[in-house]
């Protein structure tokens, strides 16, 4: 069946540092992935997606490439700011189950001044 | 305007007692979803609903009880509330069922706390 990976945390950085948050997935066909951000406190929030092998989603410094022949869907970002102290998911989607979404466990991550 | 909304934010109740939560969103979705998170983050799905239609009912105890009134809420029952049950219950919605490159739209989550 459909599944996904995450690297396990905690992870704590300091500001600016790089960040590589490593998820890969299993899936029967040809499925749409995802990052979510969810703040203390907070809902998950869409932080990027790529819905196609070789796509490359972003947004707020934060970049993800599908890469089908690793099954992968890694999160960089260059440099991190104590605001993206967050919880982070790796999640596909796929049509062939009805556009169920399968999450990863969740990376905290927390950046110290 | 709050796009998917949930009430109430925190619920403290005895084991044993019937509890709900309220859905509704105001994105003209059409399916909707119940998620537990447990205390490591963990979230899995319990239920969705497409157009007020049971869709996804995965393995979770008959206490739990969706109704979708309409396609715009979801209302999650709970009956003889266990400790177990303690978690944050989200809600959340996407456009429509059967396309892999719609998102969720999550609610800010009902924490349940049972004593």
């Amino acid at each position: 069946g459909d599944s996904v990976t995450q690297m396990e945390g905690p992870v704590t950085l300091s500001e600016e540092a790089f960040l590589t948050i490593n998820c890969t997935y299993t899936a029967t066909g040809y499925p749409s992935l995802f990052w979510y951000v969810q703040y203390p406190g907070e809902g998950l929030q869409l932080l990027l997606k790529a819905t196609k092998a070789d796509d490359k989603g972003s947004n707020k410094g934060f970049e993800a490439t599908y890469r089908k022949e690793t099954t992968s869907f890694h999160l960089e970002k260059g440099s991190v700011q104590v605001s993206d102290s967050a919880v982070y998911f790796c999640a596909l989607s796929e049509s062939n189950t009805g556009n169920q979404f399968y999450f990863g466990t969740g990376t905290s991550l927390t950046v110290i001044p | 305007d709050t796009a998917v909304s949930q009430t109430p934010k925190y619920l403290v109740t005895q084991m044993g007692n019937d509890k709900s939560i309220k859905c509704e969103q105001n994105l003209g979705h059409d399916t909707m979803y119940w998620y537990k998170q447990d205390s490591k983050k963990f979230l899995k799905i319990m239920f969705s609903y497409n157009n007020k239609e049971l869709i996804i009912n995965e393995t979770v105890p008959n206490r739990f009880s969706p109704k979708s009134p309409d396609k715009a809420h979801l209302n999650l029952h709970i009956n003889s509330l266990e400790l177990g049950d303690s978690a944050v219950y989200f809600c959340a919605s996407s456009l429509y069922y059967g396309s892999n490159t719609g998102e969720l739209f999550f609610g800010e989550g009902s924490r349940l706390t049972v004593l």
